[in-house]
């Protein structure tokens, strides 16, 4: 069965500093790898998708990595803000369904 | 932007007794998931649905859990008789194509007592 692990539990920040999230997996049969944001109480929005054959994906001050053999994926933010404060998830993706990690809490001190 | 609705936000109910949650995908999407997520845990897969039928399931899908979907709109999360460790957060999301960007709904908080 397919684990994912984030490491770190949790981050704290100041603003302006560049910061790196850390996601691995157990199988490397995956089909995507999604990175999403959840704040307290509230959904899932989606940030990042890379399919199993890209390597990274960037959407303005985010960049999503692959590396399929090894594993792993990360998580770049640029420029952090406070409003990038949240829990982030990263979900592999059989083609089915995701399995979750456990999330980073991201605190992004002003 | 088009978004996936879920209601109730909130649902409280007896142990025992069956809920039905609620769900409309975005509209020109064809695969429909349920998750769940239990305060403090990570969030788990359910179910997919496509072409009205059901793709994958975990084990976490037995037999008192249910998904439909009723019409063109909704796709619905029936849990026949619910019991404590059923308290979680469900999640509803859709995609265009298997494989896909998975949209989510904001959550329905169900709270069994």
């Amino acid at each position: 069965k397919q684990e994912v692990t984030q490491i770190p539990a949790a981050l704290s920040v100041p603003e302006g500093e560049n910061l790196v999230l850390n996601c691995s997996f157990t199988d490397s049969a995956i089909y995507n790898l999604q990175w999403f944001r959840q704040d307290p109480g509230k959904g899932l929005t989606s940030l990042l998708l890379i399919q199993s054959s890209q390597r990274e994906q960037t959407s303005g001050r985010l960049n999503a990595s692959l590396d399929k053999s090894s594993g792993r994926s990360t998580l770049y933010i640029a420029a952090s803000q406070p409003g990038d404060s949240a829990t982030y998830l990263c979900a592999v993706g059989t083609g089915n369904q995701f399995y979750f990690g456990t999330g980073t809490s991201l605190t992004v001190i002003p | 932007e088009p978004e996936v609705t879920q209601t109730p936000s909130h649902q409280v109910t007896q142990m025992g007794q069956e809920v039905i949650l609620r769900c409309v995908p975005i509209s020109n999407h064809l695969y429909f998931y349920w998750y769940r997520q239990i305060l403090g845990q990570k969030v788990e897969f359910l179910v997919s649905f496509y072409n009205n039928e059901i793709s994958e399931k975990s084990e976490i899908f037995d037999d008192q859990f249910s998904v439909e979907r009723p019409d063109g709109s909704n796709f619905t999360l029936k849990i026949r008789s619910t019991k404590l460790e059923d308290s979680a957060m469900y999640f509803c999301a859709s995609s265009g194509a298997g494989g896909n960007i998975q949209y989510f709904g904001a959550g329905t908080r169900l709270s069994v007592l």
